[in-house]
């Protein structure tokens, strides 16, 4: 079953505009991650952030945590097309060590 | 370095045939697991080991699903009589594992197409 359920499912932009994805669990977890994955193949890890953190940045995404509304987004400032792709979120709950994953955002940046 | 690699790529095989996925992890990597994602789908979790041992094996879907690991290192994932619905991306992931949660590091993946 999914923990994390990423909003929206898909997101169509022009390139230079900002993309926000958000993601709902409904457990406590210990931590949650992004990643991003291209043409239906491998993930790439993008960012972690746990539960005691409440913003972290990489380059041009910023990531944020609300553990009281169980919530988390994910900002893409200044899209480019090499933004498209899904995002995914999953979240780890109490000694598990195995990431739950979202059905994933698709992302698409027009040039 | 080296990332995790999977094997083979692309895979069609007859219904009822047995397949057999590989997946090469990082080295040094003692987490190791296997998800399934079906066309513009999540991952579903199959199973994950811990070194050799398989704490949990949760996620497979039948008894026709089976996974091992050796040497702490190369894991297989065997499917037996395949059915058309195992039609699917099977990506294999590995990290550390230690007091805290690290990052997972993914193959590209091993494309299955029963006919």
């Amino acid at each position: 079953s999914q923990q994390g359920e990423e909003d929206p499912q898909a997101l169509s932009i022009q390139e230079g505009e900002n993309a926000t994805m958000n993601c709902s669990y409904k457990t406590s977890i210990n931590n949650l991650q992004w990643y991003r994955q291209n043409s239906g193949r491998g993930l790439v890890h993008l960012i972690l952030i746990r539960s005691n953190e409440r913003e972290k940045h990489s380059g041009r995404l910023r990531v944020t945590l609300d553990t009281s509304k169980k919530s988390s987004s994910l900002l893409i400032t200044a899209s480019r097309a090499a933004d498209t792709a899904s995002y995914f979120c999953a979240t780890e709950s109490g000694g598990s060590y195995i990431p739950t994953f979202g059905r994933g955002t698709s992302l698409i940046v027009h040039p | 370095g080296a990332g995790v690699s999977q094997s083979p790529s692309n895979k069609v095989t007859e219904k009822g045939k047995d397949v057999e996925l590989r997946c090469d992890p990082i080295s040094g990597h003692t987490a190791l697991y296997w998800y399934r994602q079906s066309l513009g789908q999540g991952l579903e979790f199959l199973i994950y080991f811990q070194g050799n041992s398989a704490p949990d094996k949760s996620g497979l879907p039948s008894d026709r699903f089976s996974a091992e690991r050796t040497g702490g290192s190369v894991s297989t994932l065997t499917i037996q009589r395949t059915q058309q619905e195992d039609s699917a991306v099977y990506l294999c992931a590995s990290s550390l594992l230690g007091r805290e949660t690290y990052e997972q590091y993914f193959g590209p993946g091993t494309r299955l197409t029963v006919t």
